[in-house]
């Protein structure tokens, strides 16, 4: 079955760090993929989302890029914020089945000033 | 801007009692879908609804939990009896159905805490 595995936190970084958060999927579909936010005692948030090979998705400063080739879909952010503190969820839906998300297991990035 | 609803925010129940979940999605968004967060780990559906029509549930553990969506707008979600394993986040989400890239929108969920 479909399943995302991502880099296990907490991340520390100080503010103005470049983040990088792994994530990398198996999936028998064509999937589209997603990174949603969690802020404490909320829920999801989608932050962007990439639909084919190549596509870039791109959202606050929050990049990531679709790349089938190494089944990859990578969280980058070149200036972290204080703010950017929360839990990170890759998700892959798969567009030919039931378009139910499935999703990595989060991780945790805090940002210290 | 639109927004799913849910309630309560958050909830609190003994071992063995009944506890239900209200979510009411964005309007015109008939896929409907409730996930179950454990602490620590990403959510996991659940059920998923098609307008009124169960789509999924197959993870859905049908000796106690129970999902409805009588007239494809609002949904509830009842467990019945809680367990000491059910404390969770459930979260609800929703979607347009079979078009664009399969984004759901999340409500900010009910924490349930059996005790």
């Amino acid at each position: 079955g479909d399943s995302v595995t991502q880099m296990e936190g907490p991340v520390t970084l100080s503010e103005e760090a470049f983040l990088t958060i792994n994530c990398t999927y198996t999936a028998t579909g064509y999937p589209s993929l997603f990174w949603y936010v969690q802020y404490p005692g909320e829920g999801l948030q989608l932050l962007l989302k990439a639909t084919k090979a190549d596509d870039k998705g791109s959202n606050k400063g929050f990049e990531a890029t679709y790349r089938k080739e190494t089944t990859s879909f990578h969280l980058e952010k070149g200036s972290v914020q204080v703010s950017d503190s929360a839990v990170y969820f890759c998700a892959l839906s798969d567009l030919t089945g039931r378009r139910a998300l499935t999703f990595g297991s989060g991780t945790r990035l805090q940002v210290q000033p | 801007e639109a927004e799913v609803a849910q309630s309560p925010r958050y909830k609190i129940t003994e071992k063995s009692q009944a506890v239900a979940f209200w979510c009411d999605p964005i309007s015109g968004h008939a896929t409907l879908y409730w996930y179950r967060q454990i602490l620590g780990q990403g959510p996991e559906l659940l059920v998923q609804f098609q307008d009124e029509s169960v789509v999924d549930d197959s993870q859905l553990p049908k000796d106690r939990f129970s999902a409805e969506r009588l007239k494809g707008v609002d949904s509830t979600l009842k467990i019945q009896p809680a367990e000491l394993g059910d404390s969770a986040m459930y979260l609800c989400a929703s979607s347009l159905a079979w078009t664009g890239a399969g984004e759901q929108y999340f409500g900010p969920g009910t924490r349930l805490t059996v005790t």
